[in-house]
């Protein structure tokens, strides 16, 4: 089945730095790739998502760009704020295109 | 308000014991999905459910039992086989599409301890 791999684990910037995030996948039949952010005790929230038809997003200072034939996709974030800092999950579609298989997640720590 | 409702929010189990999390939707979503997340392990896929009266097995689906009576319903046995059952608990919902699974939905976590 499909495997999403994340890297790095932890990252720590300083305050107005840019923060970059990458995955791998496993499965050429992916077709959708969310990012999701999450603060502690609560449930995952949609940032950003993009689909196997498009090679780049952006959305104010986040952007998230796909390489289909190296199957890997990045979340970079420009101007990091303290609020930034949180947990950030990739994820990609299953085979049949029924759910989202996560990374295991990236703590992002911005500092003032 | 619309949204997913995971109840309870924090949840004992004893050993040998069977216990229910509780995931409601109001978003008319067709499909539904549970989340198991342990630290350092990302969120891993227990069940998911994309119609009533059916649902089909996540990559860590054993110990575990679901059931889709409702549309706006998708509770999660977490049964005495489960050995290791602490873990923070996540509810999902999501829109059928013919491209595929679109953007979930989720609701706020049980975060389930064994006494």
């Amino acid at each position: 089945g499909e495997n999403v791999e994340q890297h790095p684990s932890t990252l720590s910037v300083q305050e107005g730095d840019s923060a970059v995030i990458k995955c791998t996948y496993s499965d050429s039949a992916s077709n959708y790739f969310p990012w999701y952010k999450q603060e502690l005790g609560k449930g995952p929230q949609l940032i950003i998502d993009i689909r196997s038809n498009v090679g780049e997003k952006k959305d104010q200072r986040i952007a998230v760009t796909l390489n289909k034939t190296a199957k890997h996709f990045s979340l970079h974030i420009t101007e990091t704020q303290p609020e930034d800092s949180a947990v950030y999950f990739c994820a990609a579609s299953n085979q049949a295109g029924t759910a989202l298989i996560f990374g295991k997640g990236t703590t992002l720590s911005v500092s003032s | 308000d619309g949204g997913i409702t995971q109840s309870p929010k924090y949840l004992f189990r004893k050993e040998g014991q069977n216990v229910t999390l509780s995931c409601e939707q109001n978003l008319n979503h067709d499909a539904m999905y549970w989340y198991r997340q342990d630290p350092g392990q990302g969120l891993r896929l227990i069940y998911y459910s994309q119609i009533v009266n059916d649902f089909q097995k996540g990559d860590i689906a054993e110990g575990y039992s679901v059931s889709r009576e409702k549309k706006e319903s998708f509770p999660l046995t977490v049964t005495s086989a489960q050995k290791n059952p602490t873990a923070f608990y996540l509810c999902a919902s999501s829109i059928l599409q013919g491209t595929g699974v679109e953007k979930l939905f989720f609701g706020s976590g049980t975060q389930l301890s064994v006494l």
